[in-house]
């Protein structure tokens, strides 16, 4: 399968706990995005990646979330010191150079107990 | 800031009728692209189709089609022949020129009746 993928796809921890999500892009894709989706609403943009720079980051990424792109491949997204108010389904993305689509992965579900 | 608005979290159509879903949207640049996207129970987001502002001709992909009206700032997704595999969270989306990220809509919750 060449398409995006996450891992894991469903993470439970407890409240206080840090996660950490995983997203490999399709290959050749320079271009990465996290979005956050809560039930009953539309994803929302937490940041994204030009190669292995980042170039744009939403206010509601706060200070406990931290996105990396080592050599512009995967991406990593952490949650540190866990909330309930993060409990969603967090979804990466990656598009190529100057086209219009982007490609989604099936997303990791974070439950916070 | 650009906002997209989806009024109907619900709906429904027999299958082989024909649906439409309202999206509408708010923005000040001139120069931006409207997307649908549809998110299958459990499965990841698939692109449904794409409109350009600047053309005025609707896009159209087999069974769907659009109906926008940058005036209005309106853009509407119709499914033709609707099938069982239709069955899905259909959202709207916003990009502008410049940004990369979208925009979506809350989105609308499809269902096929046999």
């Amino acid at each position: 399968d060449t398409g995006v993928s996450q891992d894991p796809r469903h993470k439970i921890t407890k409240r206080g706990q840090n996660v950490t999500f995983r997203c490999d892009p399709i290959s050749e894709h320079n271009r990465l995005y996290w979005y956050r989706q809560t039930l009953g609403q539309g994803p929302e943009f937490l940041t994204y990646f030009q190669n292995e720079a980042q170039l744009e980051k939403s206010r509601l990424l706060s200070d406990r979330f931290s996105a990396e792109r080592p050599k512009g491949s995967f991406s990593t997204l952490e949650i540190q010191r866990t909330e309930q108010g993060d409990s969603a389904m967090y979804l990466c993305a990656s598009s190529l150079g100057r086209t219009l689509e982007a490609f989604f992965g099936q997303g990791t579900r974070l439950t916070v107990v | 800031a650009q906002t997209v608005t989806q009024s109907q979290p619900e709906m429904s159509v027999q299958e082989a009728e024909t649906v439409t879903l309202s999206c509408t949207y708010d923005t000040s640049e001139s120069d931006y692209y409207l997307f649908w996207y549809k998110q299958p129970p459990s499965r990841q987001m698939i692109l449904v189709i794409r409109q350009e502002a600047y053309k005025q001709q609707n896009a159209t992909e087999n069974r769907f089609s659009v109906n926008f009206q940058k005036a209005a700032k309106s853009f509407s997704l119709k499914i033709s022949d609707s099938q069982l595999g239709d069955a899905a969270m259909y959202f709207c989306a916003y990009r502008g020129r410049v940004a990369r990220q979208l925009t979506f809509g809350s989105g609308t919750q499809l269902t096929v009746l046999p």
